[in-house]
């Protein structure tokens, strides 16, 4: 089965730019995470979605990012203004959410991620 | 409390050599222990997980030794190749939630 998708694989900015990233999952699957990794760190969640409905964004600095994913399958995630500090891998992730027998399903499958770089 | 420790930042084996990276936490409430695996322009992958209910599992090479009492656990690459170096990231989850670590570098010489 195809993997996670996100486009672009590179971006690079001046600071105060806007940037959009966009992610398509694994087929069928319904929730949908975006990351933030920075050089040298763990991936950091940034926010989550259960199909089309946000579930967590608890760590999504609203005043400069935003994301969406309005017929729960694609999703973007928006930059705007970009700062300094925003510099990182953004990555996608997708699991299946909940099988037809009701267990929970763990797996997440990230994609290779976009490597954003503002100047 | 949400936090994952882990250690070392980097390692350095021989080919055959059995690095160990160690993970620990502080939150009880985590139920899902996953190992991934990030090259360098990838996304991470996963390479192995446990559940709190076990001590220890195996796939291959990669064994998980998880110590509930201590709230540890920990990643053992037996046989280790050249083709393993990569950066390892520990993660810790409930329910579906990954708080991961902050990596370990791994390099195998040949």
């Amino acid at each position: 089965e195809a993997g996670v998708a996100q486009s672009p694989r590179y971006k690079i900015i001046e600071k105060r730019q806007s940037v959009a990233f966009w992610c398509n999952p694994i087929s069928g699957h319904a929730t949908l995470y975006w990351y933030q990794q920075i050089l040298g760190q763990g991936p950091k969640l940034l926010i989550q979605f259960q199909n089309n409905g946000v579930v967590d964004d608890s760590q999504l600095p609203k005043d400069r990012f935003s994301a969406e994913r309005l017929k729960g399958v694609d999703s973007t995630l928006k930059i705007q203004p970009a700062k300094l500090e925003d510099s990182a891998v953004y990555l996608c992730a997708s699991t299946l959410g909940v099988t037809s027998g009701g267990a929970v399903t763990d797996t997440q499958y990230f994609g290779p991620g976009t490597r954003l770089t503002v100047l | 409390q949400q936090q994952v420790k882990q250690s070392p930042q980097s390692l350095i084996v021989q080919k055959g050599g059995i690095p160990i990276i160690n993970c620990a936490y502080e939150n009880t409430a985590f139920d899902y222990f996953p190992w991934y695996q990030q090259f360098p322009g990838k996304g991470p992958a996963l390479l192995i997980a446990i559940r709190p209910d076990v001590s220890e599992k195996k796939e291959g090479r990669f064994t998980i030794s998880f110590n509930k009492s201590a709230k540890q656990f920990s990643l053992h690459i037996m046989d280790s190749q050249p083709g393993d170096s990569a950066t390892y990231f520990c993660a810790a989850s409930n329910p579906d939630k990954l708080i991961f670590g902050t990596g370990t570098r791994l390099q195998v010489f040949p």
